[in-house]
């Protein structure tokens, strides 16, 4: 299965702590991207890291990437209340010219005031 | 606002009627996505649009589903005779030449 894996499946932490979440995968990836899923809603798109990428941040989230542990890691530094929600890495493969989007399970994070 | 938007929402069906969702990818978005997501799991892809071409079908996607995109901007997804098994959010996304997919809301079917 070319499903990404992510660890730990729940997160219970007080606000203001970092949370990390780690997603590994098993084939060769083109990037890899985590989404954010508040209960019952849509998936927004939080960050898109390259294959030779290593490090990217945007805001309070820095993703790793190592493709050769073929893992990668978000974190969320000073963590808010409205930060609880479900977090996906999801791998992209290029198909036939088509970029397929494989989701793990996710993540729940849960920030406690 | 420019965003991807799915309707309905909500659909409640009875087992063996016919459902249609529908979507609309942002304008300038060539490429649309349909997954569908069951509790507690992530997305798994169904099909992919290039325009109005239909370049991919997950194995997930049965004879009872079709879907369509006739003028490369808004696409639908139909479910026939909708078995229990359906009952899932459908989620529909777009995507930019960065390769980063917007999703929409999402429809959630259930079936009784």
């Amino acid at each position: 299965s070319q499903q990404g894996e992510e660890d730990p499946q729940a997160l219970s932490i007080q606000e203001g702590e970092n949370a990390t979440m780690n997603c590994s995968y098993k084939t060769s990836i083109n990037n890899l991207q985590w989404y954010r899923q508040n209960s019952g809603r849509g998936l927004v798109h939080l960050i898109l890291i390259r294959s030779n990428e290593r490090e990217k941040h945007s805001g309070r989230l820095r993703v790793t990437l190592d493709t050769s542990k073929k893992s990668s890691s978000l974190l969320i530094t000073a963590s808010r209340a409205a930060d609880t929600a479900s977090y996906f890495c999801a791998t992209a493969y290029i198909i036939q010219g088509a970029q397929k989007l494989v989701f793990g399970q996710g993540t729940r994070l849960t920030i406690n005031p | 606002d420019t965003g991807v938007s799915q309707d309905p929402r909500h659909k409640i069906t009875k087992r063996g009627q016919n459902v249609t969702f529908r979507c609309d990818p942002i304008s300038e978005h060539n490429r649309l996505y349909w997954y569908r997501q069951t509790l507690g799991q992530g997305p798994e892809f169904l099909t992919y649009f290039q325009n109005e071409a239909q370049l991919e079908k997950s194995r997930l996607l049965s004879d009872r589903f079709s879907a369509e995109r006739p003028k490369g901007s808004f696409s639908t997804l139909e479910i026939q005779r909708t078995e229990q098994g359906d009952s899932a959010m459908y989620l529909c996304a777009s995507r930019d030449r960065y390769n980063e997919q917007f999703f929409g809301p999402g429809t959630r079917l259930t079936v009784l």
